[in-house]
């Protein structure tokens, strides 16, 4: 079975701090990772995919296979990076549907 | 381009009251979604369709039903709605190349009561 976990559901730093949103997976195969973003009143957007090896308003995030798990990090966190944040996951194949963790709350204080 | 859009933005039902919320979109993507968002659960899926005249069931279709008559549109009915149908609905929307890439919809609020 396909599952997501973020096992952080608030997670707050000051800013300038390094910040890590944690993201495990479960998944047999090989598996598409992906980051989604949703800020205050805005609507939910994809941020970064693990595929493009990008980094997204200074955030990256690397797949790792051992440990199943795809982290999101950025070294200076920045106020307006407060939001909540999905891992999702999406089965290779053609699979037309995501798997999303329960989410994170990001909170970056002042 | 307007993207996904959702009507209503914000609705109170009383229990047993039923309604449809409508989702509409102008990028001719074949794939559609609803979802449901609660604090603490993240986002689940309720129904989905591969195309025009085809659904398929989510993680928690019960109570939902659905319709894809057109492509640009995709429905989510509640015939009989019950407080724990409170939460906040999205529709999504993707290509078929593209399917990990969804966009959404801005979300109606629904308050059952």
């Amino acid at each position: 079975a396909q599952r997501v976990t973020q096992p952080e559901k608030l997670l707050s730093v000051f800013k300038g701090a390094p910040v890590e949103l944690k993201c495990n997976y479960s998944y047999s195969g090989s598996p598409e990772l992906f980051w989604y973003v949703q800020y205050s009143r805005q609507r939910l957007q994809l941020l970064l995919r693990h595929i493009s090896r990008e980094s997204i308003k200074g955030f990256t995030a690397d797949l790792n296979k051992g440990e199943t798990s795809f982290h999101l990090k950025k070294p200076f966190a920045q106020e307006e990076d407060s939001a909540m944040y999905y891992c999702a996951l999406h089965s290779q194949g053609g699979s037309e549907k995501l798997v999303f963790g329960k989410g994170t709350k990001l909170t970056v204080n002042p | 381009n307007a993207g996904v859009t959702q009507t209503p933005k914000f609705r109170v039902l009383k229990t047993g009251q039923s309604m449809t919320l409508l989702c509409a979109q102008d990028m001719n993507h074949e794939y559609m979604y609803w979802y449901r968002q609660d604090p603490g659960m993240g986002l689940r899926l309720i129904h989905y369709s591969v195309g025009e005249g085809t659904t398929a069931k989510g993680e928690v279709p019960d109570g939902y039903n659905v319709s894809r008559l057109k492509k640009q549109n995709f429905l989510l009915g509640l015939e009989s709605a019950a407080p724990s149908q409170t939460s906040v609905y999205f529709c999504a929307s993707s290509s078929i190349l593209l399917a990990y890439e969804q966009y959404f919809g801005p979300g109606t609020r629904l308050t059952v009561t």
